[in-house]
């Protein structure tokens, strides 16, 4: 069974530029989650979307948006990068509602530099 | 107030030896999971194990355990004969009940060494 998968890699972009981050889950979960990770602010909710709806949002600004697609993919969008947005980014996958007792399955994340 | 409390930066521990990892956490939600996650130098996110708050009893997964004193709202991770490939960042994590809080809550992480 594959896990989460997520593309690419490592990025890296110019301060002002766009980015596009994608996230394949586990085949037959529904919920997708996006988490930043930064040394300085550690691992912070970015949002969650559960059958194609945003159901959960963090405290980041409008910049970051995402969407998620019939099939469970998802994609994040970081408009107008600024330095501070360097960082990795990480996906996680659940099977279901969410509830307190579901496991969320991680990819390996993205690494992005803005520059 | 933070959530969930890591207060080991780093440790080290000899290989073969168990090792405690600590935890505190802080809801007034009855209904929470707590999660361990290790994170090798690759980045990915590994899950280890899980307590519910209504289990009765502390979970394991292999040589690892979940010490769940529920009064005391800690759930430390004790990893059992550790080997070097255990050599990782440790997070602790809390996932509450309440609609809308369902996000994954982390930690700030505990840095493991394994020493031959």
């Amino acid at each position: 069974k594959a896990g989460v998968t997520q593309t690419p890699r490592y990025l890296i972009k110019t301060r002002g530029q766009q980015v596009t981050l994608s996230c394949s889950p586990i085949s037959g979960h529904r919920s997708v989650s996006w988490y930043q990770q930064t040394p300085g602010q550690g691992l912070q909710f970015l949002f969650e979307y559960f059958s194609e709806t945003q159901r959960n949002k963090g405290n980041f600004p409008g910049r970051f948006s995402g969407r998620q697609f019939s099939n469970s993919r998802s994609e994040m969008n970081v408009s107008t990068l600024e330095l501070g947005d360097s960082a990795l980014y990480l996906c996680a996958s659940s099977l279901a509602g969410a509830g307190p007792n579901t496991e969320a399955f991680f990819g390996q994340g993205t690494r992005l530099t803005v520059v | 107030a933070q959530k969930i409390t890591q207060t080991q930066p780093g440790m080290f521990v000899q290989e073969k030896e168990a090792v405690t990892l600590d935890c505190t956490y802080d809801t007034s939600d009855p209904s929470y999971g707590l999660f361990w996650y290790k994170q090798p130098s690759s980045g990915e996110m590994i899950f280890l194990i899980y307590q519910g708050s209504y289990d009765q009893q502390n979970a394991t997964e292999g040589r690892y355990s979940l010490n769940f004193q529920k009064a005391r709202k800690s759930a430390n991770l004790v990893i059992s004969a550790s080997q070097l490939g255990d050599s990782a960042m440790y997070f602790c994590a809390m996932r509450e009940g309440l609609a809308g809080r369902r996000a994954l809550t982390f930690g700030s992480g505990t840095r493991l060494q394994v020493q031959p």
